[in-house]
C-alpha cells in the first residue's frame, strides 16, 4: 500500500494561497490521489482528486508531479474557515472494494 | 440534495449495553462505508458494504461488532456489550455505483459515542 507523508501543521496568512505538500513516493500507476479536509470534529470533507494530471474545482487545485511521487494542494486565499486538517490519501484498491487509510494529515492554521 | 446522514448524533452509554448507529446514505449511492476515529486520531476503516452484502469488514473487530445494509432502511452499525474504550466518533461515507466520482467518498456528520 502507498503511504503518504505530510508535514503535521501549518500556517497561513488570510488571503494568502494555502500551499499543503504531500509525498507518496512508493504510488503505484493506477492509485489516485485523494485529498480531504476535517474541519474540527466534523465529517471529512471531499476536495479533490487527481491521477496524473494537474486537476482544479471550485474548492482548489491539485498539482502532482511528473513522476507522481508527490503533490501539493492549493487554496489559493485561505479563509479563516479553511482551518482544518487535511488529508492526503492515496486510494488504496483491494479485492473487496475502496479503502482509504486516513493518515494524521496536515493541520493549517489560517490566521488573521 | 441530502448529504449523507447519520443519527444519533450524539450517543451515551453504559458499559455492557448496546449501540446502535444508523447511516442514510446520499440518494442514489449504494456503497456504505463506516469509519471511527479515537480521541486525537485519524479516521480508520470499519467495513464496507453493498445493499444486502458485507464487501470487506477487514477493519472491523472480530467481536461485537456488527454492520448490516438492508434492502430497505439505512445501514446500521451495531456495538454489542460496549467498553469504554469504543467510545468514539463513528463516521458513515456513502458512494455512486458509477460515473467519474465512482471511487469518491462522501462523509456524514458523524455519531459520538460516549461509553460511562
Amino acid at each position: 500500500d502507498a503511504k503518504t507523508t505530510q508535514p503535521p501543521s501549518m500556517d497561513c496568512a488570510e488571503g494568502r494561497a494555502a500551499n499543503l505538500p504531500c509525498n507518496h513516493s512508493t504510488i503505484s500507476g493506477n492509485e489516485y490521489v485523494y485529498w480531504y479536509r476535517q474541519i474540527h470534529s466534523q465529517g471529512p470533507q471531499y476536495i479533490i482528486h487527481g491521477l496524473k494530471n494537474n486537476e482544479t474545482n471550485e474548492m482548489a487545485s491539485l498539482i502532482i508531479t511528473e513522476d507522481r511521487k508527490s503533490s501539493t494542494l492549493i487554496l489559493p486565499h485561505a479563509t479563516l474557515r479553511d482551518t482544518a486538517v487535511y488529508y492526503c490519501i492515496v486510494r488504496v484498491a483491494n479485492n473487496y472494494g475502496q479503502n482509504f487509510v486516513f493518515g494524521p494529515g496536515t493541520r493549517l492554521s489560517v490566521l488573521p | 440534495n441530502a448529504g449523507v446522514m447519520q443519527n444519533p448524533r450524539h450517543l451515551v452509554r453504559r458499559r455492557g449495553q448496546e449501540a446502535r448507529l444508523r447511516c442514510s446514505p446520499m440518494k442514489g449511492h449504494s456503497h456504505v462505508y463506516w469509519y471511527r476515529q479515537l480521541p486525537e486520531e485519524g479516521l480508520k476503516f470499519m467495513v464496507y458494504l453493498q445493499k444486502e452484502n458485507i464487501i470487506d469488514e477487514s477493519g472491523m473487530p472480530k467481536e461485537r461488532f456488527s454492520a448490516e445494509f438492508p434492502k430497505e432502511g439505512p445501514s446500521i452499525l451495531r456495538i454489542q456489550q460496549v467498553v469504554r474504550g469504543d467510545s468514539a466518533a463513528y463516521f458513515c461515507a456513502s458512494s455512486p455505483p458509477g460515473g467519474p466520482l465512482a471511487d469518491t467518498q462522501y462523509f456524514g456528520p458523524g455519531t459520538r459515542l460516549t461509553v460511562l
